[in-house]
């Protein structure tokens, strides 16, 4: 059965604390995985899509990389307004573009 | 770019009536949409995937003659509610498919629905 695994649920953090969130997925042909961000009470909002492993993406403060197993969500250095809920995705192939969601990672970032 | 609009934002209605909520990609032709509904501290279960033109695809689970799905244009699709009910109370949010290169999808900013 296609998974996606997120961890740690929730994570705390110092401003200017580095850290990172993890994605593991077990799903037959990887087509592209996503990363969002999600208010409270708002819609995710795109991140970054990486579709082989080794690549990696960057975003202000955010960096994303893939293996062959899982994909992690870098945060250099994080401010308050990083704090949200971070979603992994993943698309695999034969799916009409479904995308299967993890659970996701709370991240609290404290001045 | 890649921007999807939800309308209404939220709404509260009486048990037994019906609700319809619309979905728009403003930027970018979609001829594929979804629907998830998102409970309180859970992540997206996916409801339906809605081809425009043709009839939706129903997760396992979902009613289709309670969530009736339109998608009568590539920018376009509609989520009805039929007959809520308190228990429908939730947060739904589209998500539009754009198969450009990144075949990424954007998703709306979520309608809240309390039926009372």
């Amino acid at each position: 059965e296609d998974q996606v695994t997120q961890s740690p649920e929730a994570l705390r953090l110092q401003e200017g604390e580095s850290s990172s969130l993890n994605c593991s997925y077990t799903v037959s042909g990887l087509r592209g995985l996503f990363w969002y961000r999600q208010d409270p009470g708002k819609g995710p909002e795109f991140l970054f899509t990486l579709y082989s492993a080794g690549e990696e993406k960057e975003k202000e403060r955010l960096k994303a990389t893939l293996t062959k197993k899982e994909s992690f969500l870098h945060i250099t250095a994080p401010k308050p307004e990083d704090s949200a809920t971070y979603l992994c995705a993943v698309q695999f192939g034969g799916s009409q573009g479904n995308l299967i969601f993890g659970k996701g990672t709370k991240l609290s970032v404290k001045p | 770019g890649a921007v999807v609009s939800q309308h209404p934002s939220w709404v509260i209605c009486k048990s037994g009536t019906s609700v319809k909520i619309e979905c728009r990609s403003l930027d970018f032709q979609a001829t594929t949409m979804f629907w998830y509904r998102q409970f309180p501290k859970q992540s997206l279960m996916l409801m339906a995937t809605s081809n425009e033109g043709s009839k939706a695809t129903y997760e396992q689970g979902v009613e289709k003659d309670k969530f009736l799905i339109n998608h009568a244009s590539l920018t376009l699709s509609t989520l009805t509610v039929t007959s809520a009910h308190p228990e429908d109370s939730s947060f739904y949010i589209c998500s539009a498919r754009d198969m450009g290169a990144t075949d990424t999808q954007y998703f709306g900013p979520g309608t809240r629905l309390t039926v009372l």
